[in-house]
């Protein structure tokens, strides 16, 4: 069966330190990959999405940035947290020619202080 | 873009109550997902809906999907405790293999 995990479940920055979250899948080949943030007000964006290694589709304009260096891994960087960038990330897969449907990981929650 | 509009946004509800909550959209989707979130995890997939009309079960929860294509509701009977969280609605449409369209959500609360 196909997992998905992501880490560090929290973390605490300060204001100018940068991000490093990363998030793998397990049992499934060329899966579609996602990042979205959750904010206070309880809305999923859409940050990233990825169809293959290498390829990363940015959906809003903001200071973060995904990479994709395996089949199943996604990471989401940032080279300096602003204050904004707090919330609840979530890393998700879906199957490259499915119906749609997305399974979650676990989430991080992040506070940049 | 697309939008899901989802109602109620928040519910108060007893132990054993039905509960109603439904998704509409001024698009087209061909798939229509109901997700639970309980606090500080990741969405858990509830039921998925490939069909118009079509109408799913899993348990206490039931699900259609509307003839229109453009809504979607779900419904919880008798209600329990552990039904307390955040319910999504999500959809896709057939020009997009990669994204969804999510709602922004229906806070449930049971009381037990």
């Amino acid at each position: 069966s196909q997992t998905i995990h992501q880490w560090p479940a929290t973390l605490v920055q300060p204001v100018g330190s940068p991000l490093s979250l990363e998030c793998t899948v397990e049992g499934t080949s060329n899966p579609n990959l996602y990042w979205y943030r959750q904010a206070a007000g309880r809305g999923l964006q859409l940050l990233f999405y990825s169809v293959g290694i290498g390829q990363i589709s940015s959906e809003v304009p903001q200071n973060l940035s995904a990479s994709r260096p395996q089949d199943r891994q996604f990471i989401l960087s940032s080279k300096k947290l602003l204050l904004s960038d707090s919330g609840f990330y979530l890393c998700a897969w879906s199957l490259g020619l499915g119906t749609g449907e997305l399974f979650f990981g676990e989430g991080s929650r992040l506070t940049v202080l | 873009g697309q939008q899901l509009n989802q109602s109620p946004q928040s519910m108060f509800i007893q132990e054993g109550e039905d509960v109603s909550m439904n998704c509409t959209s001024s698009s087209i989707f061909n798939t229509w997902l109901w997700y639970k979130q309980d606090p500080g995890e990741g969405p858990v997939l509830l039921i998925a809906l490939y069909k118009a009309g079509e109408l799913t079960s899993n348990g206490r929860l039931t699900a259609q999907f509307g003839i229109t294509r453009k809504d979607s509701f779900l419904n919880i009977s008798a209600s329990i405790p552990s039904d307390v969280g955040i319910y999504f609605c999500a959809g896709r449409s057939g020009g997009s293999n990669y994204k969804l369209t999510f709602g922004k959500g229906t806070l449930l609360t049971v009381n037990p």
